[in-house]
């Protein structure tokens, strides 16, 4: 997961809004996603975007794409104490098969 | 479906004795992966199969790591001798490859493995 990184915490009170980042490295990604995974469990997926795409909205959930940056970014408004989890952004390569890349995870932490 | 059933959830063992992790992928998916986390190197990508078929093991970190798929319904992830460097979470998961699809993962619970 090295080629993909994120910040490893992010710390915000309940109802703010929580904006976690993410920069890859493969300019020729076709999709990226987001995941979360809470305590004890596995990763579920949270939604992903289409590298043609600059902006997905889902609910709660807007992800922004920076294909020039290289960046992506996942926006959760109203930010309730149980998102708190750990929040990975992976990219599916265009010459990578069926593999994805993940960083290393942003634990968000939601104060009430 | 039941989703991606992994067993056991913890495991406790010794140093030097062998460990069989299983998975039993989502009914009908083509693809399982094989993930190992830590929080020093976080979800590495071991070794994922297709149709039952390995296609990329480059993952795996030593000959102590071996993986089989003997039908589309169960797969096993072995290590022997193991190693307390081996202490990890290992997950499953599995998806149906279709083209032009944004193709979800889906994850297994994970066993939690311990090596003493």
């Amino acid at each position: 997961g090295e080629d993909v990184e994120q910040s490893l915490f992010l710390s915000v009170r309940e109802g703010d809004s929580s904006v976690i980042n993410c920069t890859y490295t493969d300019s020729s990604s076709t999709y990226l996603y987001w995941y979360k995974q809470e305590p004890g469990a596995g990763l579920q997926l949270l939604t992903y975007i289409f590298s043609n795409m600059d902006m997905k909205q889902d609910q709660r959930l807007t992800v922004l794409l920076n294909k020039k940056d290289k960046h992506l970014s996942l926006r959760i408004a109203d930010t309730q104490t149980g998102d708190s989890a750990i929040y990975f952004c992976a990219e599916r390569r265009f010459n990578a098969g069926n593999m994805l890349t993940f960083g290393g995870g942003t634990r968000l932490m939601v104060k009430p | 479906d039941a989703g991606v059933i992994q067993s056991p959830r913890h495991e406790v063992t010794e140093m030097g004795q062998e460990v069989t992790l299983r998975c039993k992928p989502i009914s009908g998916h083509d693809y399982l992966f094989w993930y190992r986390q830590t929080m020093m190197r976080g979800l590495e990508l071991l070794i994922y199969f297709n149709n039952n078929v390995p296609i990329d093991d480059s993952g795996m970190p030593e000959d102590r790591f071996s993986a089989k798929m003997p039908n589309a319904s169960f797969s096993t992830l072995k290590i022997q001798p193991s190693e307390p460097r081996d202490s990890a979470v290992y997950f499953c998961a599995s998806k149906l490859g279709l083209a032009g699809r944004y193709n979800e993962q889906f994850f297994g619970p994970g066993t939690r493995l311990t090596v003493l």
